[in-house]
């Protein structure tokens, strides 16, 4: 069964580059039904979503991040990645790939990964 | 943007009681949105797709209703596994995702 799982550095200084990378097992990343998105969860609970790709390369992004925001997807490895640059306190978060088809919300999730920014 | 706004934001029930929790989407969304239940330190799990169908393996006690702007997600009969946080999730077209605020069920 699909499984996605987020990976990446912990603790981010802030200005500097957030990049994380999610894996895909269980099915192909190439698979044309299927995007990519990765949403994360502040320390207050709120979840926000970042922005997604598909195999082709097409991505979407959150209007309020879009400047900062680069999802990228590697086919000959079966992952996808973020990088959100100049970051700051604020996007201290769990971050969060996810899967879902263009027709219904997000089914599978990764456990989501932790990342602190903080000097 | 399309705002969800989700309440109650908490409530305390007991064992056995009904639970219902709403959505309101600034605008028509027809039914493209979807529920999910959270708990402490796990990924949202997805109970409720196309506001009113049920995902495979969650329990009946669960349903969702509503299209257009107002949505809502019943328990019919609480158990203690229920007690959670839940979100609601419109997605559109364009693959963007917006979520409600979350409703926290704690017990009473």
């Amino acid at each position: 069964q699909l499984q996605v799982q987020e990976s990446g550095p912990g603790l981010v200084k802030p200005s500097e580059t957030l990049s994380l990378t999610c894996t895909v097992s269980g099915g192909s990343i190439s698979s044309r039904s299927y995007y990519w998105g990765w949403i994360r969860q502040f320390p207050g609970k709120g979840l926000e979503w970042i922005g997604t790709t598909h195999y082709s390369g097409s991505t979407y992004y959150n209007s309020s991040l879009k400047s900062r925001v680069t999802i990228s997807v590697d086919t000959s490895k079966n992952k996808f990645s973020l990088k959100l640059k100049s970051v700051t306190a604020a996007d201290t978060a769990v971050y969060y790939c996810a899967s879902y088809v263009k027709w219904d919300p997000p089914y599978v999730w990764g456990q989501g990964t932790v990342v602190t920014v903080s000097s | 943007d399309i705002q969800m706004t989700q309440s109650p934001s908490s409530l305390s029930a007991s064992v056995g009681d009904r639970v219902t929790i709403t959505c309101r989407a600034s605008q028509d969304i027809k039914n493209d949105l979807g529920w999910y239940q959270q708990k402490p330190g796990k990924a949202p799990k997805r109970l409720i797709y196309a506001a009113s169908s049920l995902q495979n393996g969650v329990p009946s006690r669960f349903s969702g209703s509503g299209s257009g702007t107002e949505f809502t997600l019943t328990i019919s009969s609480l158990q203690p596994e229920d007690f959670a946080t839940y979100y609601c999730l419109h997605h559109n077209s364009d693959l963007a995702l917006t979520f409600g605020g979350g409703t926290k069920v704690e017990i009473k």
